[in-house]
């Protein structure tokens, strides 16, 4: 069935560049969504790309999408204390109202 | 401003007792999910709903069941609490045009 993998952790230093790693196994995916959870609330839409982009940029926030690797990453540039949430990758698959949710990365800042 | 409200964010319940978590979103829309949130697991489905009185079973439905009388209401409930249920539950919504889900804030349920 349908899979989206992530590492449950990383840690950087505050001012460094983060990159969050997804992988995805549904070749017909058409939008992959990057979600932000701080902690104690719910989950926040970050930015999403459709399958027929390769990059979208958005201030600090830069995804890139390898499709023939099934491969989806996030880089947050400058990353600062208030980026340390949990970030999920997701991927709307086959079904017209579920979403394939990745385990979530636990982005960890270091001063 | 979009917005999903989940009826309370702590709850504590016995081991036993039906606990009933309620969702209400205002932006109209026809899907509505609940979920749960353990560490490591990420999110998991338990139940949707595409439109009132429809509901489909998600991934992990055993032991819940869902109501949706009204369109912005859609209600989780625990028929007999049991301590493997404690968890973080998360309410959310999207339109059928867009496939963005808009999340509530959460109830943590701690069931002793």
């Amino acid at each position: 069935g349908e899979d989206v993998e992530q590492s449950l952790f990383l840690s950087v230093r505050e001012g460094d560049s983060s990159v969050i790693n997804c992988t995805y196994t549904d070749s017909s995916s058409t939008y992959l969504y990057w979600y932000k959870q701080e902690p104690g609330a719910g989950l926040q839409l970050l930015t999403y790309i459709f399958s027929n982009m390769d990059m979208k940029q958005d201030q600090r926030l830069t995804v890139l999408l390898n499709k023939k690797d099934k491969h989806l990453s996030l880089r947050i540039a400058d990353t600062q204390t208030g980026d340390s949430a949990i970030y999920f990758c997701a991927e709307k698959g086959d079904s017209n109202y579920q979403l394939i949710w990745g385990a979530g990365t636990k982005l960890i800042i270091k001063p | 401003d979009v917005k999903v409200t989940q009826s309370s964010r702590y709850l504590v319940k016995r081991t036993g007792e039906k606990v009933f978590l309620e969702c209400v979103q205002d932006m109209d829309h026809e899907n509505m999910f609940w979920y749960r949130q353990d560490p490591g697991l990420g999110l998991r489905l338990i139940y949707f709903s595409y439109d009132v009185k429809m509901k489909e079973k998600g991934d992990i439905p055993e032991g819940y069941s869902v109501s949706r009388e009204k369109k912005e209401r859609f209600s989780l409930i625990l028929e007999s609490a049991s301590t493997n249920q404690t968890s973080m539950y998360l309410c959310a919504s999207t339109s059928r045009l867009t496939y963005e889900q808009y999340f509530g804030p959460g109830t943590r349920l701690t069931v002793t």
